[in-house]
Parts: structure tokens; C-alpha cells; sequence
């Protein structure tokens, strides 16, 4: 297996462009995870998904970030209108079931600056 | 709120000795606690899980205690080697179906 896929590797934008970063789990995972991680705060999660359903959003920072998963292969989480704090490193995530006693594959981040 | 830390952000050793590193927490019980290990530029990597009912786990060089009561994990790396230099995170986790909770994480630096 390819492991978690993310893309792009490395986003560079203006404030106020929109960003679109995109996940492909390991297949046959049934859970997806958002990670952002900065130097300041860690990793944070940011939004979980099991079954394609969001089960736990309350780390979405405002408004401005939304998250879809469509199908069991493919997720995106989306910045509109990005600012320069937004400035970290994303990661995707995938597990078999969303509890605590499973292992999460991580894919390899989306290193995101916002000028 | 909950709060997970780990003990420094840095540790610098030499090889061949046991690199301890220390995850505590407050506010939470967790059922499950997990250490992944992470390199520069890339995501994190598990290693290990320990059940609250389980005091100790061993995976080759690696050894992980778990105390509930004291509410901190302990995380050997024995013998050590310069390739074990990297960020290491602990991440708690419980039975109702919420996320991981990660640490911050400690960078472990092995010197020859």
C-alpha cells in the first residue's frame, strides 16, 4: 500500500486566496483525521471523520475552515479566506476505527505559507 | 481542560546509554496511551500502545510503562543509537470514540 497520500506537498499563497489541501487514506481505513501542527501549539486535531461521517469538528479553528469527505478514499479541508496565521504544517491521518486503541498512519503534511 | 506534557522539549545523550522520556497528564483518563516517533519534514510513526491495564510494554529496544495513578508514561529507548535521534510524542486516547490527544514532544538528540 502507498500509505496516506497528501497534496500538495507545499502550498505558498497570498492572505485571502482560497487553499484546498486533499487526502487519500489507506484503503480500507474507516476513520480520517486533520492535523495541524506548529511549533507553538503541537499537533492539533482539527477534525475527525469515521465512515465519511465528521464525528468531532471542534478543532476547526473558525468559519474559514471547512472539511469534506465525499467518499471513503478522498478528503479535503479547504481555507476561505487564508491568513498568514494559518501559516503550519497539515497533516491527514487514516485508522482503522476512530478509537484511541488504534494506530493512525500519517501521511507525509502539506506545509502550508500564507504571506 | 486536558493537558498532556511531555518532560523537556529537548534531550541530548550519548549512544549506548537509555533514553528516558516522560509523557504526564492531567484531566484525563485515558484507556489507551500510544508513542509515535517523528523525523524532520516528515509525519509522525507509531511505535507502541499501552493499555491502562497494562503496566509495561516492550518492542525490541523500545520499553513503555504506563501508571495511571501516578498519571504519567514512561518511554526507554535502550541502548541507544544516533538513528534514534528524532521528536518522539505521546498521545492519549480513551474507549468513547474521540481522537488522539497528542504531546507536544520531546527531540531526543544521540551523539557518538
Amino acid at each position: 500500500d502507498a500509505g496516506v497520500i497528501q497534496s500538495p506537498r507545499h502550498e505558498v499563497t497570498e492572505m485571502g486566496q482560497e487553499v484546498t489541501l486533499r487526502c487519500k487514506p489507506i484503503s480500507g481505513h474507516n476513520s480520517l483525521f486533520w492535523y495541524r501542527q506548529t511549533m507553538m501549539r503541537g499537533l492539533e486535531l482539527l477534525i475527525y471523520f469515521n465512515n465519511n461521517v465528521p464525528i468531532d469538528d471542534s478543532g476547526m479553528p473558525e468559519d474559514r475552515f471547512s472539511a469534506k469527505m465525499p467518499n471513503a478514499s478522498f478528503s479535503t479541508l479547504k481555507i476561505q479566506p487564508s491568513e498568514p496565521r494559518d501559516s503550519a504544517v497539515y497533516f491527514c491521518a487514516s485508522s482503522l476505527g476512530g478509537t484511541g486503541r488504534r494506530e493512525q498512519f500519517f501521511g507525509p503534511g502539506t506545509r502550508l505559507t500564507v504571506l | 481542560s486536558q493537558k498532556i506534557e511531555q518532560n523537556s522539549e529537548a534531550l541530548n545523550i550519548q549512544e549506548g546509554k537509555t533514553a528516558t522520556l516522560t509523557c504526564n497528564y492531567t484531566n484525563y483518563s485515558p484507556a489507551y496511551l500510544q508513542w509515535y516517533r517523528q523525523d524532520p519534514g516528515r509525519g509522525p510513526v507509531f511505535l507502541l500502545l499501552i493499555r491502562e491495564n497494562e503496566k509495561e510494554k516492550r518492542k525490541e529496544r523500545l520499553k513503555v510503562t504506563f501508571d495511571t495513578t501516578l498519571k504519567q508514561s514512561l518511554f526507554h529507548i535502550t541502548a541507544s543509537q544516533p538513528a534514534d535521534s528524532a521528536t518522539y510524542l505521546c498521545a492519549l486516547g480513551n474507549q468513547a470514540g474521540t481522537a488522539l490527544i497528542f504531546g507536544k514532544g520531546t527531540t531526543l538528540s544521540v551523539s557518538s
